[in-house]
């Protein structure tokens, strides 16, 4: 079964320092996602991505997120100035088309800021 | 954005049917429904949708009455590796954004 893959599975670093995340979503999908989970909370969305650009974002992913999808495979999440609250599990989702609302996760990346 | 509720925990012993339900009283009529499962560090996982009536899969089936107004998970002869949080959510049109609640945490015990 096709599965999303991201990396690395954690990520420790310094507060200001800039984080890339990464994900190959399922090759034929066409909707990519990120979503957050900090420890013990809800799973947040942060931002959607269609058609080589951002579809909906929200509140959380301000200036110092950015999202993209650099070779057709690859689909990143980069923190600029990484703060000691985005610390949190951070999982990226792809899905297909029509009606079906089946994204398929990623077994995501702990992101610690210390 | 129609808002879900459904019970916070539940417990349950293994060999049991488990249902869940979540009530969404302002359903729209475009809305489906659709339930995902999370485990412990991991993604959520998707598990069943419908629009009305009953859908089965190999998983669960889910149970939505006439009104909408509310729909059952329901999980046969649960065993410990189904313990989890359930999320329900009601979404309009594909490739959207899901928004979780705080879900039902599941409890499985022998």
């Amino acid at each position: 079964e096709p599965e999303v893959t991201q990396t690395p599975s954690h990520q420790v670093t310094q507060m200001g320092q800039e984080v890339i995340l990464r994900c190959v979503p399922i090759s034929n999908h066409l909707y990519f996602y990120w979503y957050r989970q900090i420890l013990g909370q809800k799973v947040e969305f942060l931002v959607s991505f269609y058609n080589n650009e951002i579809s909906e974002k929200s509140e959380i992913f301000d200036d110092q997120f950015s999202v993209e999808r650099p070779d057709g495979s690859n689909f990143t999440l980069k923190i600029r100035s990484t703060k000691l609250e985005d610390s949190a599990m951070y999982f990226c989702a792809s899905s297909g088309t029509g009606i079906s609302y089946e994204q398929y996760f990623g077994p995501g990346t702990r992101l610690t800021v210390t | 954005l129609a808002k879900t509720t459904q019970p916070i925990s539940m417990d349950s012993y293994e060999g049991q049917e488990v249902n869940i339900t979540c009530s969404h009283n302002n359903i729209a009529t475009n809305d489906y429904i659709t339930w995902y499962q999370q485990f412990p560090s991991q993604g959520p996982r998707f598990i069943i949708q419908g629009y009305k009536t009953k859908v089965t899969n190999e998983v669960a089936s889910l149970f939505i009455p006439a009104d909408r107004k509310s729909s059952t998970l329901s999980l046969p002869r649960v065993s410990l590796s189904d313990t989890a949080v359930y999320y329900c959510l009601v979404l309009t049109g594909g490739g959207n954004k899901l928004t979780f609640g705080t879900g039902t945490q599941l409890k499985v015990e022998l």
